[in-house]
Protein backbone atom coordinates (compact mmCIF):
# COMPACT_ATOMS: atom_id res chain seq x y z
CA UNK A 1 0.00 0.00 0.00
CA UNK A 2 1.07 3.49 -0.98
CA UNK A 3 2.05 6.02 1.53
CA UNK A 4 0.04 9.07 1.12
CA UNK A 5 1.47 12.56 1.39
CA UNK A 6 -0.12 15.96 1.95
CA UNK A 7 -0.65 18.31 0.55
CA UNK A 8 -0.05 17.40 -3.15
CA UNK A 9 0.85 21.12 -3.76
CA UNK A 10 3.01 23.60 -1.67
CA UNK A 11 3.56 27.15 -2.71
CA UNK A 12 5.94 29.39 -0.78
CA UNK A 13 7.39 33.39 -1.04
CA UNK A 14 11.38 32.83 0.11
CA UNK A 15 11.63 32.60 3.88
CA UNK A 16 8.25 30.85 4.64
CA UNK A 17 7.62 27.57 6.08
CA UNK A 18 6.01 24.40 4.99
CA UNK A 19 4.99 20.95 6.36
CA UNK A 20 4.27 17.53 4.41
CA UNK A 21 2.93 15.02 5.75
CA UNK A 22 3.39 11.05 5.28
CA UNK A 23 0.95 8.72 6.24
CA UNK A 24 1.00 4.78 5.96
CA UNK A 25 -1.03 1.73 6.65
CA UNK A 26 1.46 -0.63 7.56
CA UNK A 27 4.05 -0.47 10.70
CA UNK A 28 6.95 0.65 9.72
CA UNK A 29 10.35 0.18 10.41
CA UNK A 30 11.83 3.24 8.92
CA UNK A 31 10.85 6.57 6.42
CA UNK A 32 13.09 7.94 3.79
CA UNK A 33 12.32 11.71 2.34
CA UNK A 34 13.68 12.20 -0.69
CA UNK A 35 13.86 15.41 -3.09
CA UNK A 36 13.27 15.19 -7.05
CA UNK A 37 13.95 18.30 -9.27
CA UNK A 38 12.27 18.49 -12.60
CA UNK A 39 14.02 15.88 -15.22
CA UNK A 40 16.56 14.55 -12.39
CA UNK A 41 16.79 11.38 -10.18
CA UNK A 42 15.54 11.92 -6.65
CA UNK A 43 18.00 13.22 -4.17
CA UNK A 44 18.40 11.70 -0.06
CA UNK A 45 17.23 14.26 3.05
CA UNK A 46 17.12 12.42 5.63
CA UNK A 47 16.03 8.68 7.25
CA UNK A 48 14.09 8.11 10.43
CA UNK A 49 14.87 4.99 12.34
CA UNK A 50 12.20 3.44 14.35
CA UNK A 51 12.47 4.43 17.97
CA UNK A 52 14.86 7.79 16.75
CA UNK A 53 14.84 10.58 14.44
CA UNK A 54 17.81 12.02 12.56
CA UNK A 55 17.91 15.51 11.17
CA UNK A 56 19.87 15.14 7.82
CA UNK A 57 19.94 18.66 5.77
CA UNK A 58 20.14 22.25 6.16
CA UNK A 59 16.84 24.18 7.57
CA UNK A 60 14.96 20.91 6.66
CA UNK A 61 13.42 18.36 9.61
CA UNK A 62 11.69 15.41 10.28
CA UNK A 63 9.81 13.68 12.74
CA UNK A 64 8.36 9.81 12.93
CA UNK A 65 5.33 8.59 15.07
CA UNK A 66 5.98 4.93 15.22
CA UNK A 67 2.52 4.55 16.54
CA UNK A 68 0.36 6.84 14.19
CA UNK A 69 2.28 5.45 11.22
CA UNK A 70 3.05 8.98 10.41
CA UNK A 71 6.22 11.06 9.73
CA UNK A 72 6.28 15.24 8.82
CA UNK A 73 8.68 16.93 7.05
CA UNK A 74 9.57 20.58 8.04
CA UNK A 75 10.57 23.38 5.99
CA UNK A 76 11.83 26.32 7.95
CA UNK A 77 12.65 29.60 6.00
CA UNK A 78 12.23 28.23 2.90
CA UNK A 79 15.26 28.75 -0.60
CA UNK A 80 14.42 29.14 -4.13
CA UNK A 81 16.28 25.76 -4.28
CA UNK A 82 13.87 23.92 -2.09
CA UNK A 83 12.02 23.71 -5.15
CA UNK A 84 11.25 20.54 -6.47
CA UNK A 85 8.83 17.29 -5.71
CA UNK A 86 9.53 16.06 -2.11
CA UNK A 87 8.51 11.69 -1.37
CA UNK A 88 8.73 10.10 1.31
CA UNK A 89 9.66 6.55 1.23
CA UNK A 90 8.00 4.06 4.13
CA UNK A 91 9.89 0.67 4.90
CA UNK A 92 7.74 -1.98 6.33
CA UNK A 93 9.37 -5.28 4.52
CA UNK A 94 10.52 -3.35 1.15
CA UNK A 95 11.08 0.47 1.00
CA UNK A 96 7.64 2.05 -0.82
CA UNK A 97 7.66 5.90 -2.23
CA UNK A 98 4.66 7.87 -1.29
CA UNK A 99 2.40 10.01 -3.62
CA UNK A 100 4.54 12.84 -3.85
CA UNK A 101 4.34 16.71 -2.81
CA UNK A 102 5.47 19.07 -5.26
CA UNK A 103 6.80 22.69 -3.53
CA UNK A 104 7.46 25.81 -4.98
CA UNK A 105 9.47 28.21 -3.93
CA UNK A 106 9.21 32.35 -5.30
CA UNK A 107 11.16 35.34 -4.49
CA UNK B 1 33.49 8.34 -8.78
CA UNK B 2 31.06 6.82 -10.49
CA UNK B 3 27.90 5.50 -8.62
CA UNK B 4 25.30 4.29 -10.46
CA UNK B 5 25.43 3.85 -13.96
CA UNK B 6 22.39 3.02 -16.16
CA UNK B 7 22.37 2.27 -19.64
CA UNK B 8 21.00 3.30 -22.31
CA UNK B 9 19.62 6.70 -21.01
CA UNK B 10 16.57 7.00 -23.79
CA UNK B 11 15.40 4.26 -25.85
CA UNK B 12 12.43 3.98 -28.13
CA UNK B 13 10.74 0.34 -28.71
CA UNK B 14 8.07 -0.98 -30.90
CA UNK B 15 5.08 -3.22 -29.41
CA UNK B 16 6.62 -6.24 -28.92
CA UNK B 17 9.82 -5.97 -28.73
CA UNK B 18 12.62 -6.93 -26.07
CA UNK B 19 15.03 -5.16 -24.92
CA UNK B 20 17.01 -5.12 -21.33
CA UNK B 21 18.07 -2.17 -19.23
CA UNK B 22 21.64 -1.66 -17.84
CA UNK B 23 22.65 -0.86 -14.23
CA UNK B 24 25.98 -1.30 -12.65
CA UNK B 25 27.05 -0.15 -9.40
CA UNK B 26 30.51 0.68 -7.92
CA UNK B 27 29.89 1.02 -4.33
CA UNK B 28 29.94 -2.75 -3.36
CA UNK B 29 26.46 -1.99 -2.33
CA UNK B 30 24.53 -5.28 -1.64
CA UNK B 31 21.01 -3.88 -2.31
CA UNK B 32 19.76 -3.09 -5.52
CA UNK B 33 16.00 -1.69 -6.64
CA UNK B 34 14.55 -0.84 -9.72
CA UNK B 35 11.93 1.91 -9.98
CA UNK B 36 9.41 3.24 -12.82
CA UNK B 37 8.17 7.36 -12.51
CA UNK B 38 5.17 7.87 -15.05
CA UNK B 39 5.06 11.59 -15.83
CA UNK B 40 3.83 13.51 -12.59
CA UNK B 41 3.43 10.38 -11.17
CA UNK B 42 5.68 8.80 -8.06
CA UNK B 43 8.12 5.88 -7.87
CA UNK B 44 7.07 2.38 -8.10
CA UNK B 45 8.89 -0.50 -7.33
CA UNK B 46 9.33 -2.73 -9.88
CA UNK B 47 12.55 -5.68 -8.65
CA UNK B 48 14.89 -5.36 -5.58
CA UNK B 49 17.62 -7.40 -4.81
CA UNK B 50 19.62 -7.50 -1.37
CA UNK B 51 22.60 -9.32 -2.95
CA UNK B 52 23.85 -11.59 -5.55
CA UNK B 53 21.50 -14.19 -6.57
CA UNK B 54 18.42 -12.47 -4.45
CA UNK B 55 15.48 -11.25 -6.32
CA UNK B 56 12.00 -9.98 -5.15
CA UNK B 57 9.04 -8.55 -6.54
CA UNK B 58 8.27 -5.01 -5.67
CA UNK B 59 4.60 -3.24 -6.64
CA UNK B 60 4.61 -3.59 -10.37
CA UNK B 61 6.48 -6.72 -11.73
CA UNK B 62 4.39 -7.58 -14.48
CA UNK B 63 6.19 -7.85 -17.90
CA UNK B 64 9.11 -7.51 -16.75
CA UNK B 65 11.97 -9.90 -15.44
CA UNK B 66 15.46 -9.46 -13.48
CA UNK B 67 18.99 -11.20 -12.37
CA UNK B 68 21.60 -10.63 -9.81
CA UNK B 69 24.19 -12.75 -10.45
CA UNK B 70 26.97 -10.41 -9.66
CA UNK B 71 27.12 -7.36 -6.78
CA UNK B 72 28.00 -4.31 -9.54
CA UNK B 73 25.11 -5.33 -12.00
CA UNK B 74 21.29 -5.65 -11.87
CA UNK B 75 19.87 -5.85 -15.64
CA UNK B 76 15.87 -5.10 -15.87
CA UNK B 77 14.83 -7.06 -18.77
CA UNK B 78 11.50 -5.97 -20.85
CA UNK B 79 9.59 -8.55 -22.35
CA UNK B 80 6.82 -8.19 -25.52
CA UNK B 81 7.07 -4.24 -24.44
CA UNK B 82 3.43 -2.53 -24.26
CA UNK B 83 2.80 1.16 -24.19
CA UNK B 84 1.65 0.87 -20.47
CA UNK B 85 5.87 0.63 -19.70
CA UNK B 86 6.40 4.09 -21.42
CA UNK B 87 8.30 5.62 -17.83
CA UNK B 88 11.30 6.54 -16.62
CA UNK B 89 12.99 3.89 -14.83
CA UNK B 90 15.49 4.43 -12.32
CA UNK B 91 17.78 1.95 -10.82
CA UNK B 92 19.56 2.58 -7.55
CA UNK B 93 21.79 1.01 -5.05
CA UNK B 94 22.08 1.05 -0.84
CA UNK B 95 24.48 -0.87 1.37
CA UNK B 96 22.88 -1.15 4.81
CA UNK B 97 20.95 -3.71 6.73
CA UNK B 98 17.60 -4.22 4.66
CA UNK B 99 15.48 -3.72 7.47
CA UNK B 100 17.09 -0.81 8.29
CA UNK B 101 17.68 0.35 5.03
CA UNK B 102 20.51 3.59 4.30
CA UNK B 103 20.86 6.15 2.00
CA UNK B 104 19.26 5.34 -1.80
CA UNK B 105 21.85 6.21 -4.17
CA UNK B 106 19.51 6.62 -7.68
CA UNK B 107 21.32 6.28 -11.22
CA UNK B 108 20.09 8.98 -14.02
CA UNK B 109 17.02 7.08 -15.26
CA UNK B 110 16.51 5.68 -18.33
CA UNK B 111 13.81 6.99 -20.48
CA UNK B 112 11.68 4.42 -22.39
CA UNK B 113 9.33 5.08 -25.23
CA UNK B 114 6.91 2.55 -26.32
CA UNK B 115 4.80 3.43 -29.87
Amino acid sequence: QQPVQSPQAVILREGEDAVINCSSSKALYSVHWYRQKHGEAPVFLMILLKGGEQKGHEKISASFNEKKQQSSLYLTASQLSYSGTYFCGTESDKLIFGTGTRLQVFP
Amino acid sequence: NAGVTQTPKFRILKIGQSMTLQCTQDMNHNYMYWYRQDPGMGLKLIYYSVGAGITDKGEVPNGYNVSRSTTEDFPLRLELAAPSQTSVYFCASSGTAYTNTGELFFGEGSRLTVL
